[in-house]
C-alpha cells in the first residue's frame, strides 16, 4: 500500500516565478491538507481539499492555491514566488471526518529554493 | 482559538533513560491532540492520538502521553531513549468538531546521547 507521495523532491526557482507541487493521497483517503515548514519551524496549515473543494484555509495569501483531482491527487500553486516562500512543502491525506480531528498521513515533502 | 506551546527546544537525554517532551495547548472546544517525530529529511510519522477517548495514550516505539484536562498538557513521555529515538517532535492540536485547522508547536529537537 503506497503512502503519500510528493513530486519533486526538491525545485529551484527566481524571485517572481510561479511553482507547482503535487500529491498523491493514500490509497482510500479523500482529503488532502498542505503545510509550509520553513527552516527551524513547525508545518503551517495552508489549506484542506475535500471533493474537489477547499474545505479549510490557513492564514496564506492568495498567490497561494491548490486543486483537487477527481482521483483526489492535489496540486499547490504558488505565483508571484517570494524569498520568503522558500521551506519545505508538506501534503497530507486523510479520510473525511465530519466530526474533525481526523489523522493524517504526511509524505516526503516538497523543498522549494526561491533565489 | 487554539494554541499549542511545546515548552522545551531541545531535550538532551541519555541512552536508556527517560524521556520527557512537554506540550501545552489552548483551545476553545474539545481538543483532538497528536504527537508527530520528523526525522532528517523525512516526512512526519504518527506517534500517537488523543481523542477524548482514554486520557493515556500508548502509541509507536513505546511513546505515551497523557492528557490533563486540568493542566491543558499533552507530555509526551518514553521510559528508555534509544539512539534512534533522536529527531524533532510536534504536538499538534485540532478541534473535534465543526470547522478546524490543525495547528503544530514549534517542535522539540531531542538528543540522544550514547
Amino acid at each position: 500500500d503506497a503512502g503519500v507521495t510528493q513530486s519533486p523532491t526538491h525545485l529551484i526557482k527566481t524571485r517572481g516565478q510561479q511553482v507547482t507541487l503535487r500529491c498523491s493521497p493514500k490509497s482510500g483517503h479523500d482529503t488532502v491538507s498542505w503545510y509550509q515548514q520553513a527552516l527551524g519551524q513547525g508545518p503551517q496549515f495552508i489549506f484542506q481539499y475535500y471533493e474537489e473543494e477547499e474545505r479549510q484555509r490557513g492564514n496564506f495569501p492568495d498567490r497561494f492555491s491548490g486543486h483537487q483531482f477527481p482521483n483526489y491527487s492535489s496540486e499547490l500553486n504558488v505565483n508571484a514566488l517570494l524569498l520568503g516562500d522558500s521551506a519545505l512543502y508538506l501534503c497530507a491525506s486523510s479520510l473525511v471526518s465530519l466530526a474533525g480531528g481526523e489523522t493524517q498521513y504526511f509524505g516526503p515533502g516538497t523543498r522549494l529554493l526561491v533565489l | 482559538a487554539q494554541s499549542v506551546t511545546q515548552l522545551d527546544s531541545h531535550v538532551s537525554v541519555s541512552e536508556g533513560t527517560p524521556v520527557l517532551l512537554r506540550c501545552n495547548y489552548s483551545s476553545s472546544y474539545s481538543p483532538s491532540l497528536f504527537w508527530y517525530v520528523q526525522h532528517p529529511n523525512k516526512g512526519l510519522q504518527l506517534l500517537l492520538k488523543y481523542t477524548s477517548a482514554a486520557t493515556l495514550v500508548k502509541g509507536i516505539n513505546g511513546f505515551e502521553a497523557e492528557f490533563k484536562k486540568s493542566e491543558t498538557s499533552f507530555h509526551l513521555t518514553k521510559p528508555s531513549a534509544h539512539m534512534s529515538d533522536a529527531a524533532e517532535y510536534f504536538c499538534v492540536v485540532s478541534l473535534s468538531g465543526g470547522s478546524y485547522i490543525p495547528t503544530f508547536g514549534r517542535g522539540t529537537s531531542l538528543i540522544v546521547h550514547p
